[in-house]
Formats: C-alpha cells, sequence, structure tokens
C-alpha cells in the first residue's frame, strides 16, 4: 500500500544519546517534512525539504538535523537527545509541485520519550 | 509569519446534535490554503476539509462544512448530525500558496461525542 512509514513507532531514549527517526514515502513526492507534536501547541515544523538534495529550518530546527540524499527518505536526527524533545514526531510528504495545491500525507508518527 | 488560533481546548456535544469549532488565523499573504484536520486516538493525521482563500463559496464535506470570513480572517468547522467516531483532536491548519508550502497549525480542540 503506497504513503509513508515512520520508524520506530516509539522510542524510550537515554538524554545524550543519538537517534535517527526514519521516514520513507513511496509516492515519488518531491517534498518531504517533520514536524513535532506537543500538547497545547499543535503540530510545529522542524525541518523540511522541496526536493532531493535539499532541505531548510522550520519554526523549532534548534538540536535536530536532517538530510535529503534521495527522493523516498527524510530521516530526522538529534545528535544529542534532551528531555525538552520528548514529543510525538510527524513526517509528511506532498507533490510539492509550484502550480497547484499539494495535499499533505502524513506518516502514523513516532513517540520519543528521552529521560 | 502565520498564526492560526484555536480558542476552544475542549468542546462536547450530543450524538446526532451540531456542533461548531472555531480558528482564526493571521497572514499577510494573499493566497492560500485553509484546512481542518482530524487526529482519533490512533494519532493518525486525517485530512477533513481544505478551502481555497481565492473562493467564497464556503467549502462541504458530507457532515462537515466551514464558515470562511477571509476579512475576518476567520474559518469555523461545523459539524452536522454528530456521530460517536467524529471523537477526536481537530486541528485548524494554514498553508501559504507560495515558498515553503509546509503546514502552519492551531493548537488542537478535544472533541468528545457523547451518546
Amino acid at each position: 500500500i503506497a504513503g509513508i512509514t515512520q520508524a520506530p513507532t516509539s522510542q524510550i531514549l537515554a538524554a545524550g544519546r543519538r537517534m535517527t527517526l526514519r521516514c520513507t514515502q513511496d509516492m515519488r513526492h518531491n517534498a518531504m517534512y517533520w514536524y513535532r507534536q506537543d500538547l497545547g501547541l499543535g503540530l510545529r515544523l522542524i525541518h523540511y525539504s522541496n526536493t532531493a538534495g535539499t532541505t531548510g529550518k522550520g519554526e523549532v530546527p534548534d538540536g535536530y538535523s536532517v538530510s535529503r540524499a534521495n527522493t523516498d527518505d527524510f530521516p530526522l536526527t538529534l545528535a544529542s537527545a534532551v528531555p525538552s524533545q520528548t514529543s510525538v514526531y510527524f513526517c509528511a510528504s506532498s507533490k510539492g509541485t509550484a502550480s497547484s495545491y499539494n495535499e499533505q500525507f502524513f506518516g502514523p508518527g513516532t513517540r520519543l520519550t528521552v529521560l | 509569519a502565520q498564526t492560526v488560533t484555536q480558542s476552544q481546548p475542549e468542546m462536547s456535544v450530543q450524538e446526532a446534535e451540531t456542533v461548531t469549532l472555531s480558528c482564526t488565523y493571521d497572514t499577510s499573504e494573499n493566497n492560500y490554503y485553509l484546512f481542518w484536520y482530524k487526529q482519533p486516538p490512533s494519532r493518525q493525521m486525517i485530512l477533513v476539509i481544505r478551502q481555497e482563500a481565492y473562493k467564497q463559496q464556503n467549502a462541504t464535506e458530507n457532515r462537515f462544512s466551514v464558515n470562511f470570513q477571509k476579512a475576518a480572517k476567520s474559518f469555523s468547522l461545523k459539524i452536522s448530525d454528530s456521530q460517536l467516531g467524529d471523537t477526536a483532536m481537530y486541528f485548524c491548519a494554514f498553508m501559504k500558496d507560495t515558498g515553503r508550502r509546509a503546514l502552519t497549525f492551531g493548537s488542537g480542540t478535544r472533541l468528545q461525542v457523547q451518546p
């Protein structure tokens, strides 16, 4: 079934550890996004990529890095996790064409707890 | 920068009744899209309805309709004939029509449909 997959589904992580959240889409979408969801704050954009090889910073990029080596994958890395990064992380993708509306499709999310 | 405000953290409605969720936004853009997303306990983000800012006619999807007031920057969601399956978090979201087409979300409204 076409769509977006995220791994892991959930993770408990010790502070200071490095962690990579994986995101893969098989829809050949150009644009991909990482959001974090926190209670009372909705979803906030961490990083995005308009096309393979390019990335950009969102609202809350500090402590996170991304790469976009190919169209399908968009991993999010926490170099040294801190408790404030405890959150639910959503990956999303869209066709990314400039001339029309592009619906964003969301992955199932990763619940990350940093202790 | 855009902001989206949902002033109702929680709402409750009786099954088969009608409920309206409020959303206001702030932007200097003239062309944009507005959305309502539903997030049930499964955590999946589900697009409920979308509105293009250049369209005066309010969008409708079955039991879901919006009241879009562009001058007032207001975008409310009306759910008619509420069903138990409508119980979820509802997020209002904004997307520019140019540049980075990421979503800006409100903080969400938790809707409980009572039997």
